[in-house]
């Protein structure tokens, strides 16, 4: 079974940093890029960034509103991906996910989500 | 930036057909796709790669795009398929991620 678990989330003061992992297992990671979304409380999705398989050169890209203050990585050994976030801000308080993207004919979708990780940002 | 719009709920009877849109410029080349969220869980790919659909995703799901819009269909609306469904393409000129606002359906 295709699975992703993301894990790191809490309670977390402001301008701090925090690193979500996001541990995968029942396919082949490394052939597959990950993408971070958040969803604040009562709002839509919001894609943070990803990572592209190391096929496809291992680059990441970020969302303009967090470039800057977000890094995604990826261990492929471990088949888990990171997202760390830095000078955190009440603003970032939301459910964190992440997800396995599928590549067709160019163009990522989202084929298989993680149930999230909750991160309170608080002082 | 790249944006989506969609509304922000829909209204269905029970048995009827729901039928949801996405805008955007030159949206129909972008491979939208659909997900659905219920209360409380993670969201679900319902369509994919035109009109697939994921195993496990019933056929009462479908959908159809033109040049600058994507429609999602479901036909035989039942109380369980009330969530928010999203529209999603790929920007490639920023290679980014796009999601609309998402769009409530309530079946009544």
């Amino acid at each position: 079974e295709v699975q992703l678990v993301e894990s790191g989330g809490g309670l977390a003061q402001p301008g701090r940093s925090l690193r979500l992992s996001c541990s995968c297992s029942g396919f082949f990671f490394g052939d597959f890029a990950v993408s971070w979304f958040r969803q604040a409380p009562g709002k839509g999705l919001e894609w943070l960034g990803f990572i592209k398989s190391k096929l496809y050169g291992g680059t990441t890209n970020y969302a303009a509103s967090v470039k800057g203050r977000v890094t995604i990585s990826r261990d492929d050994s471990k088949s888990i991906a990171y997202l760390e976030i830095n000078s955190l801000k009440t603003e970032d308080t939301a459910v964190y996910y992440c997800t396995r993207d599928e590549l067709y004919r160019g163009y990522y979708y989202m084929d298989v989500w993680g149930k999230g990780t909750t991160v309170t940002v608080s002082s | 930036s790249y944006e989506v719009t969609q509304p922000p709920s829909v209204s269905v009877s029970p048995g009827q057909t729901a039928t949801i849109t996405c805008s955007g410029d030159q949206l129909g080349y972008k491979n939208p796709c659909w997900y659905q969220q219920k209360p409380g869980q993670s969201p679900v790919l319902v369509i994919y790669q035109d009109n697939k659909r994921p195993s496990g995703i019933p056929e009462q799901f479908s959908a159809s795009h033109s040049e600058n819009t994507a429609t999602l269909t479901i036909s035989g609306t039942q109380a369980l398929d009330e969530a928010d469904y999203y529209c999603q393409v790929w920007d490639s000129s920023t290679a980014s991620v796009v999601f609309g606002g998402g769009t409530k359906l309530t079946v009544l």
